[in-house]
């Protein structure tokens, strides 16, 4: 089955302690992003991924790493997460960067 | 980037025919719009992508006039399932920068009554 899974699906963590929220699809596709979302703003791009070792800044990339070593997997980091980076997390793939995007389940993140 | 502009919300009732409207006035010359319906708790799901004029498929219409700002999604006979949030989505040119970014517009809360 076509999909994108996200790694984990809820975190409670505290400021500063690294984290990293896993993201695989099995689609074959080269173009990656991570969205965060928050009520009232939509989703907004952090980072994207045109293909491996091809990666660039969203909209909001402040705070967050990534890396595009494997086609299928596309990591997002938080070295030294703050509260403010509470949000939902979705993973999304696409043939191209015009193409119908599949996004995974979501990452529910709580920072204290 | 192209920024994008929908209603924050819209009332319906089952059966009717629904219009939701995105303006996005600075759209590139290769930039597609693309709709996405979202359920909560659950990833946005693709509806229908476009480039000009009109296109259909099996669950809706998107129109687009031929100066590109903006774009109309339509619903046809929606029923209480349709209630969701409905996103914007321009992008996928690529920049003169050489960037391929994508910006969501915040969306469209639907609400179909009975």
């Amino acid at each position: 089955e076509a999909q994108v899974t996200q790694n984990p699906r809820y975190l409670i963590t505290v400021t500063g302690k690294k984290l990293t929220v896993t993201c695989s699809q099995n689609m074959n596709h080269e173009y990656m992003s991570w969205y965060r979302q928050d009520p009232g703003l939509g989703l907004r791009q952090i980072y994207y991924s045109m293909n491996v070792e091809v990666t660039d800044k969203g909209d909001v990339p402040e705070g967050y790493k990534v890396s595009r070593k494997e086609k299928r997997n596309f990591p997002l980091i938080l070295e030294s997460p703050s509260p403010n980076q509470t949000s939902l997390y979705f993973c999304a793939s696409t043939l191209g960067a015009r193409g119908e995007q599949f996004f995974g389940p979501g990452t529910r993140l709580t920072v204290l | 980037l192209a920024k994008t502009t929908q209603p924050i919300s819209m009332d319906s009732y089952e059966g009717q025919e629904v219009n939701i409207t995105c303006s996005h006035n600075n759209i590139a010359t290769n930039d597609y719009i693309t709709w996405y319906q979202q359920f909560p708790s659950q990833g946005p799901r693709f509806i229908i992508q476009g480039y000009k004029t009109k296109v259909t498929n099996e669950v809706a219409s998107l129109f687009i006039p031929a100066d590109r700002k903006s774009s109309t999604l339509s619903l046809p006979r929606v029923s209480l399932s349709d209630t969701a949030v409905y996103y914007c989505l321009v992008g996928g040119a690529l920049m003169d920068t050489g960037r391929r970014a994508l910006t969501f517009g915040s969306g469209t809360r639907l609400q179909v009554q009975p």
